[in-house]
């Protein structure tokens, strides 16, 4: 896990308030996921993106939910008018160009963001 | 996609060799398998993956079968520590030469002293 930085990596935010979760990835990844879990279950997957772009959303939330991951900076996973069904742990990971058609490529995952809403 | 079954939860005694079994009857041809664990309120951590040889590296040996059906990962000397949910997964494309990992329930593995 070492590499990807997540920050904050406890957020409390009232119902109704925004919540920004922070992701760098590791030195040399231009690939960034995000997941979330929340409590007791699996890891679902939210959003993949390169720099610029969104490879893959199926997994976002409808409405409140939006990220990116701009050409400088870290990636964002923005969560608008949160409520307590949000509340959960928010896993993002990075990859080199890909996990690529060879296989050679992994992800690797953060320690994670774990926001509560009250 | 290719969809993944593994016990929901196994035990194993510290010291021993713990075997997890996972099967993947609709992989295809060019899918590769993953494994990853992970630690009560920790991130996931990658352990290996394979396509069809079987692997192995410092933590662990991933051993596929002929048909690519199924796959065990071996952990050959339990320790404590290697509690935790492991999942096995086959990554789904997403979009182009792109791929997602898709994560199951997984197995929750407990090691006894």
């Amino acid at each position: 896990n070492a590499g990807v930085m997540q920050n904050p990596r406890h957020l409390v935010r009232r119902r109704g308030q925004e919540a920004r979760l922070r992701c760098s990835p590791m030195k040399g990844h231009s690939h960034v996921y995000w997941y979330r879990q929340l409590p007791e279950e699996g890891l679902k997957f939210m959003v993949y993106l390169q720099k610029e772009n969104i490879i893959d959303e199926s997994g976002m939330p409808k409405e409140r939910f939006s990220a990116e991951f701009p050409k400088e900076g870290p990636s964002i996973l923005r969560i608008q008018q949160v409520v307590r069904g949000d509340s959960a742990a928010y896993f993002c990971a990075s990859s080199p160009p890909g996990l690529g058609r060879a296989g050679r490529n992994t992800i690797y995952f953060g320690e994670g963001s774990w926001l509560t809403v009250v | 996609d290719a969809k993944t079954t593994q016990p929901t939860s196994m035990d194993c005694a510290e010291g021993r060799a713990a075997n997890l079994p996972c099967n993947h009857s609709t992989i295809s041809g060019n899918e590769y398998v993953y494994w990853y664990r992970q630690i009560h309120s920790q991130g996931p951590q990658y352990i290996i993956h394979g396509l069809k040889n079987n692997e192995t590296n410092e933590m662990a040996s991933l051993i596929i079968t002929e048909d690519r059906k199924s796959s065990t990962l071996i952990l050959p000397h339990a320790t404590l520590r290697d509690t935790a949910v492991y999942y096995c997964i086959v990554r789904v494309e997403s979009g182009g030469s792109n791929y997602k990992l898709t994560f199951g329930k997984g197995t929750l593995l407990t090691v006894n002293p």
